[in-house]
């Protein structure tokens, strides 16, 4: 199947920096990437929905200054989560579709600030 | 409004039970995958299904469309099926492939 691959895998970083974690399809171009946070024990959250060339759509509650993505080509899109927070501890997955019926998911980030 | 219930939200089995998981839509949704993630957090996706049933290995996924209900069999269930097991509705009004979640159900299989 197709791959869809994360960087970095985990982070630990101090309140107040700003963290970037690149999301990319290996072997297929992504004209749709969405971006979720997980929650210890629950599911997963839609945050945005991103598409190559154009603003994200965010979801009600999402602060688009606060999580900035940018889908710069059809293979890559990154979320920088700006002036991090410890409330911002969470696990960021993205997935990538090649159609409406078919997504593949990211292997996560882990993002743990202090 | 796009919802999708899952149940058990635990499951324990011996190993070599037969398994299912169930899960419930409603009437915005028009597919359902169900996904497995494993303790580091990858999801892999198992099944898509918008009618009748798959089967891959030892899974199984069958959908009701009437009913509008889905479940995920395992048989001979194995240590190393334990797992989140997450079923995510299509949304029926999206171009793009939005997808709402279950809550997800923990499979932990004994030896």
């Amino acid at each position: 199947g197709a791959v869809v691959s994360q960087h970095p895998s985990r982070v630990i970083c101090k309140s107040g920096t700003s963290v970037k974690i690149e999301c990319r399809s290996l072997d297929f171009q992504a004209t749709t990437m969405f971006w979720y946070r997980q929650f210890p024990k629950q599911s997963l959250m839609l945050m945005a929905t991103s598409n190559e060339g154009s603003k994200a759509t965010y979801e009600q509650g999402v602060e688009k200054d606060k999580f900035l993505i940018n889908h710069a080509s059809l293979t890559l899109s990154t979320l920088t989560v700006t002036s991090a927070h410890p409330e911002d501890s969470s696990f960021y997955i993205c997935s990538a579709t090649q159609g409406r019926e078919t997504q593949y998911f990211g292997p996560g980030t882990r993002l743990l600030v202090l | 409004k796009n919802e999708v219930e899952q149940s058990p939200q635990n499951l324990t089995a011996q190993e070599g039970e037969f398994i299912t998981i169930n899960c419930s839509y409603s009437v915005g949704i028009s597919a359902l995958h169900w996904l497995q993630q494993h303790p580091g957090g990858g999801i892999v996706s198992l099944f898509m299904l918008s009618s009748g049933k798959k089967k891959h290995g030892r899974l199984i996924a069958t959908i009701n469309i009437q009913e509008k209900h889905s479940s995920l069999h395992i048989t001979a269930s194995h240590p190393r099926d334990s797992a989140v097991y997450i079923c995510a509705g299509l949304d029926r009004g999206s171009t793009l492939g939005r997808l709402y979640f279950g809550r997800g159900t923990q499979l932990t299989v004994w030896p």
